[in-house]
Protein backbone atom coordinates (compact mmCIF):
# COMPACT_ATOMS: atom_id res chain seq x y z
CA UNK A 1 0.00 0.00 0.00
CA UNK A 2 1.06 3.53 -0.56
CA UNK A 3 1.96 5.75 2.28
CA UNK A 4 3.39 9.10 2.77
CA UNK A 5 5.17 9.94 6.61
CA UNK A 6 6.11 13.08 7.61
CA UNK A 7 8.27 12.23 10.83
CA UNK A 8 7.85 16.15 12.55
CA UNK A 9 4.56 17.95 13.16
CA UNK A 10 6.30 20.99 14.07
CA UNK A 11 9.46 22.48 13.08
CA UNK A 12 10.47 25.64 14.38
CA UNK A 13 13.57 27.24 13.36
CA UNK A 14 15.21 31.30 13.32
CA UNK A 15 15.09 33.39 10.83
CA UNK A 16 18.28 32.75 8.46
CA UNK A 17 18.91 29.42 9.30
CA UNK A 18 17.96 26.13 7.28
CA UNK A 19 15.19 24.07 6.94
CA UNK A 20 14.67 20.64 6.06
CA UNK A 21 11.14 19.37 6.27
CA UNK A 22 11.19 15.13 6.10
CA UNK A 23 9.50 12.72 3.50
CA UNK A 24 9.23 9.21 3.31
CA UNK A 25 6.86 7.65 1.03
CA UNK A 26 6.19 3.90 0.43
CA UNK A 27 5.04 3.28 -3.12
CA UNK A 28 5.74 0.15 -5.47
CA UNK A 29 5.48 1.92 -8.19
CA UNK A 30 7.29 4.75 -10.11
CA UNK A 31 6.63 7.41 -7.41
CA UNK A 32 4.91 11.18 -8.66
CA UNK A 33 5.69 12.79 -5.77
CA UNK A 34 4.53 17.12 -4.28
CA UNK A 35 5.26 19.50 -1.63
CA UNK A 36 2.04 21.70 -0.95
CA UNK A 37 1.79 24.71 1.66
CA UNK A 38 -1.07 25.38 3.18
CA UNK A 39 -0.28 29.47 4.74
CA UNK A 40 -2.80 30.91 7.28
CA UNK A 41 -6.15 31.53 6.49
CA UNK A 42 -4.95 30.47 2.69
CA UNK A 43 -5.88 27.65 0.09
CA UNK A 44 -3.77 25.02 -0.74
CA UNK A 45 -1.29 25.59 -3.08
CA UNK A 46 1.34 23.12 -4.79
CA UNK A 47 4.61 24.39 -4.42
CA UNK A 48 6.89 21.77 -5.98
CA UNK A 49 6.72 18.75 -7.79
CA UNK A 50 9.78 16.06 -8.49
CA UNK A 51 9.54 16.03 -11.53
CA UNK A 52 10.14 19.25 -12.77
CA UNK A 53 12.87 19.68 -10.35
CA UNK A 54 12.68 23.75 -10.11
CA UNK A 55 13.21 25.95 -7.16
CA UNK A 56 10.57 28.03 -5.80
CA UNK A 57 10.56 30.43 -3.13
CA UNK A 58 13.89 29.28 -3.04
CA UNK A 59 12.78 25.77 -1.29
CA UNK A 60 14.29 22.25 -3.63
CA UNK A 61 13.20 19.27 -3.32
CA UNK A 62 15.40 15.82 -4.32
CA UNK A 63 13.43 12.61 -5.33
CA UNK A 64 15.90 9.65 -3.29
CA UNK A 65 14.55 6.54 -5.03
CA UNK A 66 17.12 4.34 -2.78
CA UNK A 67 15.73 5.85 0.58
CA UNK A 68 12.55 6.88 -0.73
CA UNK A 69 12.75 9.89 1.06
CA UNK A 70 11.97 13.18 -1.04
CA UNK A 71 12.71 16.29 1.62
CA UNK A 72 12.26 19.70 0.90
CA UNK A 73 15.02 22.33 1.86
CA UNK A 74 15.70 25.86 2.10
CA UNK A 75 19.22 27.10 2.71
CA UNK A 76 17.90 30.52 4.55
CA UNK A 77 14.20 30.63 6.36
CA UNK A 78 12.54 33.64 5.81
CA UNK A 79 9.19 34.67 8.15
CA UNK A 80 6.86 34.58 5.10
CA UNK A 81 8.08 30.83 4.99
CA UNK A 82 5.71 30.00 8.40
CA UNK A 83 2.88 27.66 7.23
CA UNK A 84 1.63 24.17 7.04
CA UNK A 85 3.55 21.92 4.59
CA UNK A 86 2.00 18.31 3.00
CA UNK A 87 3.52 15.96 0.84
CA UNK A 88 2.02 13.89 -1.52
CA UNK A 89 1.96 11.19 -3.22
CA UNK A 90 0.14 10.70 -6.48
CA UNK A 91 -0.59 7.49 -8.06
CA UNK A 92 -3.03 5.52 -10.54
CA UNK A 93 -2.95 8.58 -12.66
CA UNK A 94 -5.08 10.91 -10.44
CA UNK A 95 -4.99 9.33 -6.41
CA UNK A 96 -3.87 11.86 -4.48
CA UNK A 97 -2.48 10.45 -0.46
CA UNK A 98 -0.75 13.26 1.97
CA UNK A 99 1.68 13.11 4.96
CA UNK A 100 0.30 13.72 7.83
CA UNK A 101 1.86 17.77 7.56
CA UNK A 102 4.13 19.47 9.33
CA UNK A 103 3.83 22.98 10.65
CA UNK A 104 6.82 25.15 10.06
CA UNK A 105 7.54 27.90 12.38
CA UNK A 106 9.98 30.84 11.64
CA UNK A 107 11.43 32.89 14.39
CA UNK A 108 12.04 36.34 14.17
CA UNK B 1 -9.23 31.98 -14.54
CA UNK B 2 -6.70 29.49 -12.91
CA UNK B 3 -8.78 29.01 -9.29
CA UNK B 4 -11.36 27.23 -8.22
CA UNK B 5 -14.24 28.59 -6.52
CA UNK B 6 -16.17 26.74 -3.61
CA UNK B 7 -19.10 28.21 -2.30
CA UNK B 8 -20.54 28.42 0.12
CA UNK B 9 -17.33 29.89 3.00
CA UNK B 10 -19.12 28.68 5.23
CA UNK B 11 -22.11 26.44 6.30
CA UNK B 12 -24.11 25.80 9.13
CA UNK B 13 -26.68 22.74 9.66
CA UNK B 14 -28.68 20.62 11.36
CA UNK B 15 -28.46 16.92 10.84
CA UNK B 16 -31.93 16.86 9.21
CA UNK B 17 -31.40 19.52 6.54
CA UNK B 18 -30.47 19.00 3.00
CA UNK B 19 -27.69 21.43 1.25
CA UNK B 20 -25.28 21.67 -1.50
CA UNK B 21 -21.82 22.35 -1.60
CA UNK B 22 -20.69 24.01 -5.24
CA UNK B 23 -17.00 23.76 -6.72
CA UNK B 24 -16.34 25.65 -10.20
CA UNK B 25 -13.04 25.66 -12.52
CA UNK B 26 -12.56 26.72 -16.02
CA UNK B 27 -8.92 25.91 -16.41
CA UNK B 28 -9.98 22.99 -19.00
CA UNK B 29 -9.46 19.93 -16.56
CA UNK B 30 -11.64 16.94 -16.89
CA UNK B 31 -10.76 15.71 -13.53
CA UNK B 32 -12.68 17.07 -10.33
CA UNK B 33 -11.61 15.91 -6.57
CA UNK B 34 -13.93 16.09 -3.14
CA UNK B 35 -11.63 16.19 -0.05
CA UNK B 36 -12.96 16.07 3.50
CA UNK B 37 -10.28 17.94 6.00
CA UNK B 38 -10.35 17.85 10.14
CA UNK B 39 -8.47 20.01 11.84
CA UNK B 40 -4.71 19.74 12.17
CA UNK B 41 -4.96 16.58 9.88
CA UNK B 42 -3.95 16.66 5.75
CA UNK B 43 -7.01 16.04 3.61
CA UNK B 44 -8.98 13.10 2.95
CA UNK B 45 -9.40 11.74 -0.43
CA UNK B 46 -13.71 11.24 -1.22
CA UNK B 47 -14.38 11.31 -4.79
CA UNK B 48 -13.11 11.41 -8.21
CA UNK B 49 -14.64 12.27 -10.85
CA UNK B 50 -12.95 11.78 -14.48
CA UNK B 51 -14.59 13.22 -17.65
CA UNK B 52 -17.64 13.83 -15.53
CA UNK B 53 -18.31 10.06 -14.53
CA UNK B 54 -17.31 9.17 -11.20
CA UNK B 55 -14.38 6.95 -10.92
CA UNK B 56 -13.52 6.86 -7.57
CA UNK B 57 -15.59 6.51 -4.32
CA UNK B 58 -13.62 6.16 -1.38
CA UNK B 59 -15.98 4.41 0.61
CA UNK B 60 -17.72 7.66 1.46
CA UNK B 61 -21.24 6.80 3.12
CA UNK B 62 -24.47 7.65 1.40
CA UNK B 63 -25.11 10.61 3.34
CA UNK B 64 -22.66 12.69 0.56
CA UNK B 65 -23.82 12.07 -2.95
CA UNK B 66 -21.53 13.94 -5.41
CA UNK B 67 -22.56 15.46 -9.16
CA UNK B 68 -21.14 16.36 -11.91
CA UNK B 69 -23.53 18.41 -13.75
CA UNK B 70 -20.70 19.23 -16.34
CA UNK B 71 -16.87 19.67 -17.03
CA UNK B 72 -16.72 22.47 -15.12
CA UNK B 73 -19.09 21.95 -12.20
CA UNK B 74 -18.63 19.77 -9.43
CA UNK B 75 -21.55 19.36 -6.57
CA UNK B 76 -21.46 17.84 -3.24
CA UNK B 77 -24.93 16.86 -1.80
CA UNK B 78 -25.50 16.39 2.15
CA UNK B 79 -28.41 14.87 3.95
CA UNK B 80 -29.25 13.79 6.87
CA UNK B 81 -25.30 14.28 8.35
CA UNK B 82 -23.74 13.70 11.52
CA UNK B 83 -21.69 16.02 13.95
CA UNK B 84 -18.32 13.68 12.99
CA UNK B 85 -18.72 14.96 9.55
CA UNK B 86 -18.09 18.68 10.90
CA UNK B 87 -14.94 20.24 8.58
CA UNK B 88 -13.05 21.43 5.63
CA UNK B 89 -14.68 20.18 2.38
CA UNK B 90 -12.14 20.23 -0.56
CA UNK B 91 -12.57 20.84 -4.15
CA UNK B 92 -9.52 19.96 -6.41
CA UNK B 93 -9.18 19.71 -9.97
CA UNK B 94 -6.03 18.23 -12.54
CA UNK B 95 -5.44 18.12 -16.12
CA UNK B 96 -6.34 14.77 -18.23
CA UNK B 97 -4.26 12.16 -16.99
CA UNK B 98 -3.56 10.99 -20.24
CA UNK B 99 -1.26 13.73 -20.10
CA UNK B 100 1.19 12.16 -17.26
CA UNK B 101 0.15 12.91 -13.68
CA UNK B 102 -0.90 16.18 -12.90
CA UNK B 103 -0.85 18.21 -10.29
CA UNK B 104 -4.15 18.82 -8.48
CA UNK B 105 -5.34 22.25 -7.74
CA UNK B 106 -7.21 22.83 -4.78
CA UNK B 107 -10.22 25.59 -3.40
CA UNK B 108 -10.57 27.53 -0.87
CA UNK B 109 -12.95 24.99 0.75
CA UNK B 110 -15.89 24.63 2.48
CA UNK B 111 -16.27 24.67 6.15
CA UNK B 112 -19.26 22.74 7.25
CA UNK B 113 -20.42 22.68 10.79
CA UNK B 114 -23.07 20.08 11.86
CA UNK B 115 -25.59 21.13 14.96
Amino acid sequence: AQRVTQPEKLLSVFKGAPVELKCNYSYSGSPELFWYVQYSRQRLQLLLRHISRESIKGFTADLNKGETSFHLKKPFAQEEDSAMYYCALLYAGNMLTFGGGTRLMVKP
Amino acid sequence: DTEVTQTPKHLVMGMTNKKSLKCEQHMGHRAMYWYKQKAKKPPELMFVYSYEKLSINESVPSRFSPECPNSSLLNLHLHALQPEDSALYLCASSADEGTGNQPQHFGDGTRLSIL
